[in-house]
């Protein structure tokens, strides 16, 4: 079975730091991009940052460019947020997920196929 | 930046109706569109992929449409879980992805 297992949400300060962790299980994590998206309380979801394969590319949000950082550790099976000046409107839960790609009807197409079920993270004094 | 709007933001409907919900982009994203539903301290779960093809698993009341700027979502016989909030999110500007901003469909 496929699992995603976020872990390392909590309670920080402003201007904290936090990582987060997504374990990975069932399917071949070095082959797939990966993504993190949060919701803060009562919010629709964002999209806060993506990594790809071999070559390790990162994408951020504007929201996050410059503060948090993504990376992956494909030994162990799993993906990291780094959050550093966290701010109050960080606050979310945050989700990892596994981002399917591949050609379908001649297209080439990429979504998220399978979501860890969150970790909470709230920025407050 | 491709901007995604839904319509309505909120729905109350019954056990047994047939929903709509609209998606519309800012701009031209062909069939790169996909739709989850959530339900309420749950993670999203994935629907439609590449705006009208279901995702193995989904019970086939669940069906997509569109192309270019507007695309559908249509639930034929609504279900007492299909009580949830729907997103939609644009794949054209993959690897940067943006979601709609839901529509809740609540119990009339």
């Amino acid at each position: 079975e496929v699992q995603l297992l976020e872990s390392g949400g909590g309670l920080v300060q402003p201007g904290g730091s936090l990582r987060l962790s997504c374990a990975a299980s069932g399917f071949t994590f070095s082959n797939s991009a990966m993504s993190w998206v949060r919701q803060a309380p009562g919010k629709g979801l964002e999209w806060v940052s993506g990594i790809g394969t071999s070559d390790g590319s990162t994408y951020y949000a504007d929201s996050v460019k410059g503060r948090f950082t993504i990376s992956r550790d494909n030994s162990k099976n799993t993906l990291y947020l780094q959050m550093n000046s966290l701010r109050a409107e960080d606050t979310a839960v945050y989700y990892c997920a596994k981002v399917w790609s591949g050609y379908f009807n001649d297209y080439y197409y990429s979504y998220m196929d399978v979501w860890g079920k969150g970790t909470t993270v709230t920025v407050s004094s | 930046d491709i901007q995604l709007t839904q319509s309505p933001s909120f729905l109350s409907a019954s056990v047994g109706d047939r929903v709509t919900i609209s998606c519309r982009a800012s701009q031209g994203i062909s069939s790169y569109l996909a739709w989850y539903q959530q339900k309420p301290g749950k993670a999203p779960n994935l629907l439609i992929y590449a705006a009208s093809s279901l995702q193995s698993g989904v019970p086939s009341r669940f069906s997509g449409s569109g192309s270019g700027t507007e695309f559908t979502l249509t639930i034929s016989s609504l279900q007492p879980e299909d009580f949830a909030t729907y997103y939609c999110q644009q794949l054209n500007s993959y690897p940067l992805f943006t979601f709609g901003p839901g529509t809740k469909v609540d119990i009339k």
